[in-house]
């Protein structure tokens, strides 16, 4: 099995703020990375697929980054929406593995 | 418009068994895979396995593996996990969700959670 991990676990942030979400895979994966957002008490929402393209709909500050083994999200200015939890997903098995998740919170 | 709709909460004692449903709509259902996903309260997402509906190619991550059964009737573009014994430690929700094409393969539509409440 591929392992996924994520960090940081938890991070407070404030509205403007830029922040980095890392991913590491416990293999190469290529660019098979993919970003999720949860909000609490729904389904995660696809935001960035193959490590660096944007989902149709999904706001042009958040971008994606890597290949190979390490991945990075960034979110260059946060707004109040986009407290939640992100996950990264590897698509190169079709046991696709996530990563724990990195819960944002407002500081 | 792709969507897969769950079947509603489920409240059960340990020991019982229990089948939940994903109904897939709008798009070819036995041309993708559909996986199952486990969220207990509070934790993040575990991958617990994945069926293909047109062969019913089916795998376990190592950690569900004769934990659980997943299977498809692709005569009504449904898909199921079931279990045969539940435990408190059961208690969750579970997604479904449809694997697309490509590579990139994103788990690209997702259904509304199902919570299975396990409790004696």
């Amino acid at each position: 099995d591929i392992q996924m991990t994520q960090s940081p676990s938890s991070l407070s942030a404030s509205v403007g703020d830029r922040v980095t979400i890392t991913c590491r895979a416990s293999q190469s994966i290529s660019s098979y990375l993919n970003w999720y957002q949860q909000k609490p008490g729904k389904a995660p929402k696809l935001l960035i697929y193959a490590a660096s393209s944007l989902q149709s709909g999904v706001p042009s500050r958040f971008s994606g980054s890597g290949s190979g083994t390490d991945f990075t999200l960034t979110i260059s200015s946060l707004q109040p929406e986009d407290f939640a939890t992100y996950y990264c997903q590897q698509s190169y098995s079709t046991l696709g593995t996530f990563g724990q998740g990195t819960k944002l919170e407002i500081k | 418009e792709v969507q897969l709709v769950q079947s509603g909460a489920e409240v059960k004692k340990p020991g019982e068994s229990l089948k939940i449903s994903c109904k897939g709509s709008g798009y070819s259902f036995t041309s993708y895979w559909i996986g199952w996903v486990r969220q207990m309260p509070g934790k993040g997402l575990e991958w617990m396995g994945i069926i293909y509906p047109g062969d019913s190619d089916t795998r376990y991550s190592p950690s569900f593996q004769g934990q659980v059964t997943i299977s498809a009737d692709k005569s009504i573009s449904t898909a199921y996990l079931q279990w045969s014994s539940l435990k408190a430690s059961d208690t969750a929700m579970y997604y479904c969700a449809r694997r697309g094409g490509g590579p990139p393969h994103t788990l690209d539509y997702w259904g509304q959670g199902t919570l299975v409440t396990v409790s004696s």
